[in-house]
């Protein structure tokens, strides 16, 4: 069965980057869509971007515009989000989840969630 | 971006009771809306997609309606396993966002 497996929590001082890893099982990896979604505590759901496993094409919320950036190895089915200057308000449980063949679909399965926490 | 409303933001209901939560598009999505179901802690779960079809695994109490801009979850007899937060998340078009969420509490 699918199963989408991140990588453990994280703290970062503010102005330092973090990457966290979404790695994939279960399912042919090139063939689905990776969404990234955040939560801060006590908030509600953010979607943040995407990425296409087979040609590594992503697509961001205006938002994190060149502040974040998904990869993916496609040698282990693994995706990868990089957060560059983290701020206070980055703290939040990220996650990982798999999308259809395009962008239209929904997310069906989804990571445990990584916390990461920023704090001088 | 397309804003997505939901409401209520919060409700209390009881067991076998009907409940319905409503989200509204900014702009139409015609039925790019799925919603998701998240207990505290865990992650979310897909509960229906483009707007009226059923994941598999759901149960049948959970039902989902609409197009264009308006749109209803519908939980038939609530069960206690049911009481969570509920979200709405467009898929129409870049950024992909979801409503502010639902709680659903016991009575």
């Amino acid at each position: 069965q699918v199963h989408l497996v991140q990588s453990g929590a994280e703290v970062r001082m503010p102005g330092a980057s973090v990457r966290v890893s979404c790695k994939a099982s279960g399912y042919i990896f090139s063939d689905h869509f990776m969404h990234w979604v955040r939560q801060a505590p006590g908030q509600g759901l953010e979607w943040m971007g995407w990425i296409t496993p087979i040609s590594g094409v992503t697509n961001y919320a205006q938002k994190f515009q060149g502040r974040v950036t998904v990869t993916r190895d496609t040698s282990i089915s693994t995706v990868y989000m990089e957060v560059d200057m983290l701020r206070s308000d980055d703290t939040a449980v990220y996650y990982c989840a798999r999308g259809g063949r395009d962008g239209y679909n929904p997310v069906d399965y989804w990571g445990q969630g990584t916390l990461v926490t920023v704090s001088s | 971006d397309i804003q997505m409303t939901q409401s209520p933001s919060s409700l209390s209901a009881s067991v076998g009771d009907r409940v319905t939560i409503t989200c509204r598009a900014s702009q139409t999505i015609y039925t790019y809306l799925n919603w998701y179901q998240q207990k505290p802690g865990k992650a979310p779960r897909l509960l229906i997609y483009t707007a009226f079809n059923l994941q598999g695994g759901v149960p049948s109490r959970f039902s989902g309606s609409g197009s264009g801009t308006s749109f209803t979850l519908t939980i038939n007899s609530l069960q206690p396993d049911d009481f969570a937060a509920y979200y709405c998340q467009q898929s129409y078009s870049v950024p992909y966002t979801f409503g502010q969420g639902t709680k659903v509490a016991i009575k």
